[in-house]
């Protein structure tokens, strides 16, 4: 079945340094693609979404391209803030009748200054 | 505009209590999504509602979960009776359309002793 596999955390880093989480997903047909990020205390919110091949979607900073090649949709951002910390959720929507959004396992970004 | 809300936000019972959870999805979203969050994984679907219709919940265990979505908006899930494994946060969310964007209430933490 259809699957979003991201790397393990947590993920380490000081303010204003470069920020990549890996993942890649399974699925038949074309899905839309996302990233959740959920800051403490807070609901899971939509950070941003592409939803075909070489689409790049865009956020507060942050950036993922939707590469079918590689079936990745990683995100990065080129500064990273203490105000980013929260834990990431990539999620793909099979675009099929019946089904509902897939989850990543989330990581856990933590940005020290 | 208000969000999804849920309620109640923390919930602590003894193991074959009873529990439910409510949510008031966003004002005009027709599909609703209640998801399960086990600690440090991923949200995984339990049922999602078009309207007042269950249109998936092959992943609800039915021999102690149970929803209801009356009138095609708020929307009750029920575990009766709870078990330790319950211990987790249940997660509500709406959408206007199928493949659109999920917004995501606060979720409510079950703790059950």
């Amino acid at each position: 079945g259809d699957s979003v596999t991201q790397m393990e955390g947590p993920v380490t880093l000081s303010e204003e340094a470069f920020l990549t989480i890996n993942c890649t997903y399974t699925a038949t047909g074309y899905p839309s693609l996302f990233w959740y990020v959920q800051y403490p205390g807070e609901g899971l919110q939509l950070l941003l979404k592409a939803t075909k091949a070489d689409d790049k979607g865009s956020n507060k900073g942050f950036e993922a391209t939707y590469r079918k090649e590689t079936t990745s949709f990683h995100l990065e951002k080129g500064s990273v803030q203490v105000s980013d910390s929260a834990v990431y959720f990539c999620a793909l929507s099979p675009n099929q009748a019946g089904t509902a959004l897939i989850f990543g396992k989330g990581t856990t970004l933590s940005v020290s200054s | 505009e208000a969000g999804v809300v849920q309620s109640p936000r923390y919930k602590i019972i003894e193991k074959k209590q009873p529990v439910a959870f409510w949510c008031n999805p966003i004002s005009g979203h027709n599909t609703l999504y209640w998801y399960l969050q086990n600690l440090g994984q991923g949200p995984e679907l339990l049922i999602r509602y078009e309207n007042e219709e269950a249109v998936d919940d092959s992943q609800l265990p039915k021999d102690r979960f149970s929803a209801e979505r009356l009138k095609g908006v708020d929307s009750t899930l029920k575990i009766q009776p709870a078990e330790l494994g319950d211990s987790a946060v249940y997660l509500c969310a709406s959408s206007l359309e199928r493949t659109g964007e999920l917004f995501f209430g606060e979720g409510s933490r079950l703790t059950v002793l």
